[in-house]
C-alpha cells in the first residue's frame, strides 16, 4: 500500500530533551515536506526536500531540523523542544515537476505534547 | 493580505443538502489547485486536483476554479454524514512543489 508513514503517532516530552520524529514514504517521491498544524493557523510549512541532500526552509523552520539522506526518509529534529512547539505534525511527500501530481500524499501526524 | 483566505466555519448541513465551499487567494502565479479532506485524528487527503480554471467533477464533489476572480469552490452534492470533516483548499505554482493552504472548513452533515 501506498503510504507516508510517521512515528510516533503520540509523543509528550519535557523541555530540552532532545527528540526525532521518523517520516518514510513508499512511492518513491522526490518531494518531502514536514508541516505543523494549529488551531486558528492551519498548516504551515516547517522544512521541505526536493530530493536527497536538498532540503530547505519552509515559514516556520526556528527550532527544527531536517536531514534526507535517502530517498524515502525524512526525519523531523528537535534539538531542544520548547512547549511552544507542542502541535499536530505531519509529514507529507509527492512527485517533483510537470502536471502529473502536485498533490500530496499525508501522513496520520504526530502529535506532540511538550511540557 | 494572507496568501489563501478560507472561511473556518463551521458549516452544519442536513443530510442530502449541497455544500459550498470556497477561498480566495492573492497570488496570480497559483495554476495548481485542490481540495483535500481531513477526517478527526487523520492527515488530509487529496480530494480533487485541478490544473488552471474550469470544472471538474467526480462522483458527488465538483471543483470550481476561476482564475479571473481568484475564487475556487467546492460543492459537494447530496451530502452524507461520511462527509463530516475539514475541508482544506490548497494551491501552487508549480517549481518548488511549494502549496500552500487556506485554514480548512469544518463541515457536519446531520443526519
Amino acid at each position: 500500500e501506498a503510504q507516508v508513514t510517521q512515528n510516533p503517532r503520540y509523543l509528550i516530552t519535557v523541555t530540552g530533551k532532545k527528540l526525532t520524529v521518523t517520516c518514510s514514504q513508499n512511492m518513491n517521491h522526490e518531494y518531502m515536506s514536514w508541516y505543523r498544524q494549529d488551531p486558528g493557523l492551519g498548516l504551515r510549512q516547517i522544512y521541505y526536500s526536493m530530493n536527497v541532500e536538498v532540503t530547505d526552509k519552509g515559514d516556520v523552520p526556528e527550532g527544527y531540523k531536517v536531514s534526507r539522506k535517502e530517498k524515502r526518509n525524512f526525519p523531523l529534529i528537535l534539538e531542544s523542544p520548547s512547549p511552544n512547539q507542542t502541535s499536530l505534525y505531519f509529514c507529507a511527500s509527492s512527485f517533483v515537476g510537470g502536471r502529473r501530481n502536485y498533490g500530496y500524499t499525508f501522513g496520520s501526524g504526530t502529535r506532540l505534547t511538550v511540557v | 493580505q494572507k496568501e489563501v483566505e478560507q472561511d473556518p466555519g463551521p458549516l452544519s448541513v442536513p443530510e442530502g443538502a449541497i455544500v459550498s465551499l470556497n477561498c480566495t487567494y492573492s497570488n496570480s502565479a497559483f495554476q495548481y489547485f485542490m481540495w483535500y479532506r481531513q477526517y478527526s485524528r487523520k492527515g488530509p487527503e487529496l480530494l480533487m486536483y485541478t490544473y488552471s480554471s474550469g470544472n471538474k467533477e467526480d462522483g458527488r464533489f465538483t471543483a470550481q476554479v476561476d482564475k479571473s476572480s481568484k475564487y475556487i469552490s467546492l460543492f459537494i452534492r447530496d451530502s452524507q454524514p461520511s462527509d463530516s470533516a475539514t475541508y482544506l483548499c490548497a494551491m501552487s505554482k508549480g517549481g518548488n512543489n511549494r502549496l500552500a493552504f487556506g485554514k480548512g472548513n469544518q463541515v457536519v452533515v446531520i443526519p
